[in-house]
Parts: structure tokens; C-alpha cells; sequence
């Protein structure tokens, strides 16, 4: 089983408004990432999480926030999101330890469609 | 620095056409490589991978050579369907450092019955 789970699969909210989205993987990954898609573009990293520590954070605006509650979820939250936030989020998931060993192939999950109204 | 350049779409051919999408790297240290394909509306699903020099990944009729000599990862499919049509993401992954996803700026297939 090779799946990765987000929820909700659309989200529309003001830019007043607090959200979380959700994903989960019971692949026994140790390595969970979330990325953000604009149209016709390629994914971009936002967070990396490695054995449910924050790895890598691509620089990302405060209003994201992400946590890492257990080897299988990870969320991120929304808070005062802007209009140009507005993006595909998608959750991704690998095995190994980032700071060696082989390279995995990373797991995808079908995305979240956040809308910023 | 790492990154992955890819052939400029939409690549538009009809059912039954062989198809290339090209895809060149430059990598510091030993890059592993990818082809995701994303159908609309949808997730990144991983095609096939490679992992080092002369290895071909296959999958679902696709086939990628890693040649290390002209740093190429050029996907080809013998005979494309109208469910092939989708955007296909070259990546690369080296075993140093960050290790995270570098991709290319994605092909669109279109295929026409």
C-alpha cells in the first residue's frame, strides 16, 4: 500500500478565518513533506519533517504553521491566508533518515484545493 | 546547485504515437532520478525511478535510461493512449545534503483519439 490520505480535498476560507488541513500515511515513512502548487507550475517544498522533527522550512510565512502529532500525521495550519495562497497543497511522504543513506522515491497524496476568498 | 530542465508543451500527438519527453539535469554529489505523472486535478503519482548510471526504470509501458554521460533522464512510452494525457514531472533527489525533490517545470501530454 503505497497510499498517502489528505482531507479535506477542497477548502475555501477568508483570510480571517483559521484552518487545518490533514494528512496521514501508514507506510511507516519517517520522512513527511508538504508542498504547495500553483497552476501549471511544479510542486514547491514548503516544510520537511524527518522522524517527526522539523527539518527543513523553506522559508514560509508564519501564517503556515506545520506540526507533526505522531510518525503518521502530519498538519498544517492556516491562519490569515492572503488571496495568493490560494494553491494546491500536497502532502508527501518517503522512508529514511534525511541526513543519510540512500535516496527514496517520495509518495504523494491527491492534494488539498484551498481557495482564499 | 541542483535543478532539471525539461522540454517546453504541451506535446500534442495522436493515439498509437511514440512519445519522448526530454529531461537533462545538473546535480552536486550523485542524484537519484523520477518521472511523476500528475492526471488533472489531481496528486503527483511516482511513474518510475532510476537510482544510478545505466539503470532504465519502467512502468505501465513508460521507460527512462539514466545516462550519466549526457546527464539525460528522457522519458519515451512505444504507444501512447488518450488516459496517458497528463503533466509529467522530471525530479531528481541527491544523496547529499537536503535531499528534497528538485523538479523540472513539467511537460503536458495531450493525446488526440
Amino acid at each position: 500500500d503505497t497510499e498517502v490520505t489528505q482531507t479535506p480535498k477542497h477548502l475555501v476560507m477568508g483570510m480571517t478565518n483559521k484552518k487545518s488541513l490533514k494528512c496521514e500515511q501508514h507506510m511507516g515513512h519517517r520522512a513527511m513533506y508538504w508542498y504547495k502548487q500553483k497552476a501549471k507550475k511544479p510542486p514547491e517544498l514548503m516544510f520537511v519533517y524527518s522522524y517527526e522533527k522539523l527539518s527543513i522550512n523553506e522559508s514560509v510565512p508564519s501564517r503556515f504553521s506545520p506540526e507533526c502529532p505522531n510518525s503518521s500525521l502530519l498538519n498544517l495550519h492556516l491562519h490569515a491566508l492572503q488571496p495568493e495562497d490560494s494553491a494546491l497543497y500536497l502532502c508527501a511522504s518517503s522512508q529514511g533518515r534525511l541526513a543519510g543513506g540512500k535516496t527514496y522515491e517520495q509518495y504523494f497524496g491527491p492534494g488539498t484545493r484551498l481557495t482564499v476568498t | 546547485g541542483n535543478s532539471v530542465t525539461q522540454m517546453e508543451g504541451p506535446v500534442t500527438l495522436s493515439e498509437e504515437a511514440f512519445l519522448t519527453i526530454n529531461c537533462t539535469y545538473t546535480a552536486t554529489g550523485y542524484p537519484s532520478l523520477f518521472w511523476y505523472v500528475q492526471y488533472p486535478g489531481e496528486g503527483l503519482q511516482l511513474l518510475l525511478k532510476a537510482t544510478k548510471a545505466d539503470d532504465k526504470g519502467s512502468n505501465k509501458g513508460f521507460e527512462a535510461t539514466y545516462r550519466k554521460e549526457t546527464t539525460s533522464f528522457h522519458l519515451e512510452k512505444g504507444s501512447v493512449q488518450v488516459s496517458d494525457s497528463a503533466v509529467y514531472f522530471c525530479a531528481l533527489s541527491v544523496d547529499t545534503g537536503r535531499r528534497a525533490l528538485t523538479f523540472g517545470s513539467g511537460t503536458r501530454l495531450q493525446v488526440q483519439p
